[in-house]
């Protein structure tokens, strides 16, 4: 099975902190991906990347920026975080075919105050 | 932008009766997925559907694609309490664009 992992289930920042999130994939896939979810709203895709140092912006970039250095490391980056960034974030990852599913993390609950 | 977009937002059956999700889109698609969310957790994809399929079948799920009417739907036959989850629509290839889910709930 393929096994999508989040450093942490849950956090508690600071305004104004850099913050660092992690996902890790066993799977050797190609396209990893962060999503946001917040209630009402559904998923949101703010970053994927389809390959090693590749990166493509989704729909809500703004605020954070993605580092892709190893093929199964893909992290999240909150530059300078604020109380709006507060939310669940998800992590994917999925072969390159776009007619495969994606293989989620269990996420990680981030609070900002 | 949300894409898919579920109906009913939340759904309360007993155990044993069938539960329908419905999912509609705006534009043409690859292909649409559906996922299942536990309390807290993350998403499991559950079946995909391809947009040259009707239907598709996997255990006591069925899933239906019209693409003419751009809409799909999600039947759970034979419901248990374990199947009380978020259910998620989502469309297109790689960029996956996800709904806002229906709320599942089954009493025992």
């Amino acid at each position: 099975d393929v096994k999508v992992t989040q450093s942490s289930r849950y956090l508690v920042k600071r305004t104004g902190e850099k913050v660092f999130l992690e996902c890790v994939q066993d799977m050797d896939h190609e396209n990893m991906f962060w999503y946001r979810q917040d209630p009402g709203l559904g998923l949101r895709l703010i970053y994927f990347s389809y390959d090693v140092k590749m990166k493509e912006k989704g729909d809500i970039p703004e605020g954070y920026s993605v580092s892709r250095e190893k093929k199964e490391r893909f992290s999240l980056i909150l530059e300078s975080a604020s109380t709006n960034q507060t939310s669940m974030y998800l992590c994917a990852s999925s072969q390159w075919d776009g007619n495969q599913p994606q293989h989620f993390g269990d996420g990680t609950r981030l609070s900002i105050l | 932008s949300q894409q898919g977009e579920e109906d009913p937002q939340a759904l309360s059956i007993q155990e044993g009766e069938n539960a329908t999700m419905n999912c509609s889109y705006k534009t043409s698609i690859n292909n649409l997925q559906w996922y299942r969310q536990n309390s807290g957790r993350g998403l499991v994809h559950l079946i995909l559907i391809r947009s040259n399929e009707r239907e598709k079948h996997s255990g006591r799920l069925r899933v239906t694609l019209d693409t003419s009417k751009k809409s799909s739907s999600l039947l759970i036959t034979a419901s248990r309490a374990a199947d009380t989850a978020s259910y998620f629509c989502a469309t297109n290839g790689n960029k996956l664009v996800f709904g806002a889910g229906t709320i599942l709930r089954v009493k025992s």
